[in-house]
């Protein structure tokens, strides 16, 4: 089975306390996700990576960064936590581009649960 | 853009009762289309897909059919249960684009013994 593995399940911050979220596959995938959850918004991308080293920014990346320096792993990175991002984060993983239907099904991880208080 | 449109939930239904969750797109070309679920406390998992027009994706007692002339891909089961509670996502990616999917905005289903 393919794994996606969030070290955190849950965490509790101060505002402005520089926050990682680490995300492990163990399946070998170029693509790497992060997303963001909250109730009534449904998922919200964050960042994207296809490949070590290389990310794209999402639809909401203010306020975020993130690192890709194996390709196993991902990381996002609050440099000053605010309480606007207390939310629930999603790592998830694909294959990359060479897929031949196109249907890249993404492997979520169990999600980490951020509040900043 | 790329977009999903979900029916808002939440959906509440008893046991053994017909569940249909609808799911429409809008998308250029001919993507491929999943529905996801998301049950309590975990990540989001692929429940089905299908990759072309009129294609069925089926799953746990849950089907999908692919209707191209509607644009649309619906959910449905024909006797749900207790443990069918959760939340449900629509998506579609593009066939040789960024391999980033649309998600909808998902539909909570709660269903009562």
């Amino acid at each position: 089975d393919v794994k996606v593995t969030q070290s955190s399940r849950y965490l509790v911050k101060r505002t402005g306390e520089k926050v990682f979220l680490e995300c492990v596959q163990d399946m070998d995938h170029e693509n790497m996700f992060w997303y963001r959850q909250d109730p009534g918004l449904g998922l919200r991308l964050i960042y994207f990576s296809y490949d070590v080293k290389m990310k794209e920014k999402g639809d909401i990346p203010e306020g975020y960064s993130v690192s890709r320096e194996k390709k196993e792993r991902f990381s996002l990175i609050l440099e000053s936590a605010s309480t606007n991002q207390t939310s629930m984060y999603l790592c998830a993983s694909s294959f990359g581009r060479g897929s031949p239907t196109g249907a890249n099904v993404l492997t979520f991880g169990a999600g980490s649960r951020l509040t900043v208080l | 853009g790329d977009s999903v449109t979900q029916m808002e939930g939440p959906v509440t239904l008893s046991e053994e009762a017909f569940l249909t969750i609808n799911c429409t797109y809008t998308a250029t070309g001919y993507p491929s289309l999943f529905w996801y679920v998301q049950y309590p406390g975990e990540g989001l998992q692929l429940l089905l897909k299908a990759t072309k027009a009129d294609d069925k994706g089926s799953n746990k007692g849950f089907e999908a059919t692919y209707r191209k002339e509607t644009t649309s891909f619906h959910l449905e089961k024909g006797s749900v249960q207790v443990s069918d509670s959760a939340v449900y996502f629509c998506a579609l990616m593009r066939t040789g684009g960024s391999y980033i999917p649309t998600f909808g905005r998902g539909t909570s289903l709660i269903v009562h013994p």
